[in-house]
This record gives structure tokens, sequence and C-alpha cells, in this order.
């Protein structure tokens, strides 16, 4: 069946640095493929989406590319915040349409002044 | 925007009580669904509904049912709380898949 796999974290990283979470993916076709972001406390929210091959997915800095020959969806941004740490969540719903997502376990990410 | 609306943010319930958990969305969506997150588990589908009175089972339904008797509302019901079912429980929407989800804030249930 579909899954998703996400790098482990706790992921620390130091104002102003760079982020990349992997994230693979397995399933037939075209899935569509998106990152939510869950803050403390809070439910999940989608921060970007791709529907195809070489898309790419953009929000508030970060950046997402689907690589159809790679089968990944790596998310990234230039100049992490304090404000984005979150949990980060990499997911897929199967091609020709459906409406189950498919989750990753999630990648903690912890941003420090 | 959509909004996702769960009754409760915080829930503490004994071994053995029924236990009723209430979802709302306001944008007619088709599409409803439960979720579970657990440490080191990730989001594991419960149940999901698409359509009024229609509901099919995700991957871990064992212990729960659900209620959609209404297009905006979409319940979660644990027939009888165990301490294994202390858990964050997410519900979202959506009107296609491909479009994504969206959630509510989440109720965090402890059962004691």
């Amino acid at each position: 069946g579909d899954s998703v796999t996400q790098m482990e974290g706790p992921v620390t990283l130091s104002e102003e640095a760079f982020l990349t979470i992997n994230c693979t993916y397995t399933a037939t076709g075209y899935p569509s493929l998106f990152w939510y972001v869950q803050y403390p406390g809070e439910g999940l929210q989608l921060l970007l989406k791709a529907t195809k091959a070489d898309d790419k997915g953009s929000n508030k800095g970060f950046e997402a590319t689907y690589r159809k020959e790679t089968t990944s969806f790596h998310l990234e941004k230039g100049s992490v915040q304090v404000s984005d740490s979150a949990v980060y969540f990499c997911a897929l719903v199967p091609s020709g349409g459906g409406n189950k997502l498919t989750f990753g376990t999630g990648t903690q990410l912890k941003v420090e002044l | 925007d959509v909004k996702v609306t769960q009754s409760s943010r915080y829930l503490v319930k004994r071994t053995g009580e029924k236990v009723f958990l209430e979802c709302v969305q306001d944008m007619d969506h088709e599409n409803m669904f439960w979720y579970r997150q657990d440490p080191g588990l990730g989001l594991r589908l419960i149940y999901f509904s698409y359509d009024v009175k229609m509901k099919e089972k995700g991957d871990i339904p064992e212990g729960y049912s659900v209620s959609r008797e209404k297009k905006e509302r979409f319940s979660l019901i644990l027939e009888s709380a165990s301490t294994n079912q202390t858990s964050m429980y997410l519900c979202a929407s959506s009107e296609d898949g491909s479009y994504g989800y969206t959630f509510g804030s989440g109720t965090r249930l402890t059962v004691v």
C-alpha cells in the first residue's frame, strides 16, 4: 500500500539556518503530495502542496519540489525563525482521486536563538 | 476560511464511560475524518465518511464508532473508554482529497 517516510527528529537549528526535512513516498502513479505543519497545542495546517511531477509548492518561505524520479518531496527553507518551531508532516493522496491522506510520522523542528 | 470545530480541547473520562467527541465543519464538505495522534506513531485514521449516514473504517476502528446524521457534523464515539484510548483526536474535512484537508484544533482525551 501507499506509504510516506520522513526523517526522524527532532531537528534542532539555530535561527537563520537552512532547513531540509526529507520525505520519500511509495505509491503507484502520480499521487498528490502535501506538507502540513502542527504548532504546539494545535491541529494541523496545510503548508503547501504539489499535484504533479516537477511542481514546486511554496508558502511562508517554505518550498518543496515533487520529484517523481526519486519519489521525494523534501521540505526546505532558506532561513528559519524561532516561530517555525513545530512538527511537520508529509502526506499523500493516491493518484486518480480518492480522499484518504496517508501521513508520515512527523518531524519535530526546534529553532533556537 | 473553512472552519472545523471540535467541541472540546481537553477531556478527562473514566474507564468504561461512553465518550462522544463532536466535530462540525462550516463549508459543506462531503468528506469528514477522524484521526488519532500518538507520539512516534503519527496520525492514524479511525473512521471516515463520504456522505450523510455513510461511514467507512479506517486503519484502527476497533473500540470506536461514528455517527453522521447531518452533513456538517461527524461524531466519534468510544463505546467503553479504555486507558489505551488516551490520545489526541483530530477531526478533518475536505471537498476533495487532492485539495488537502482542513483540520480542527484537536481534542486531548485522557482516560483514567
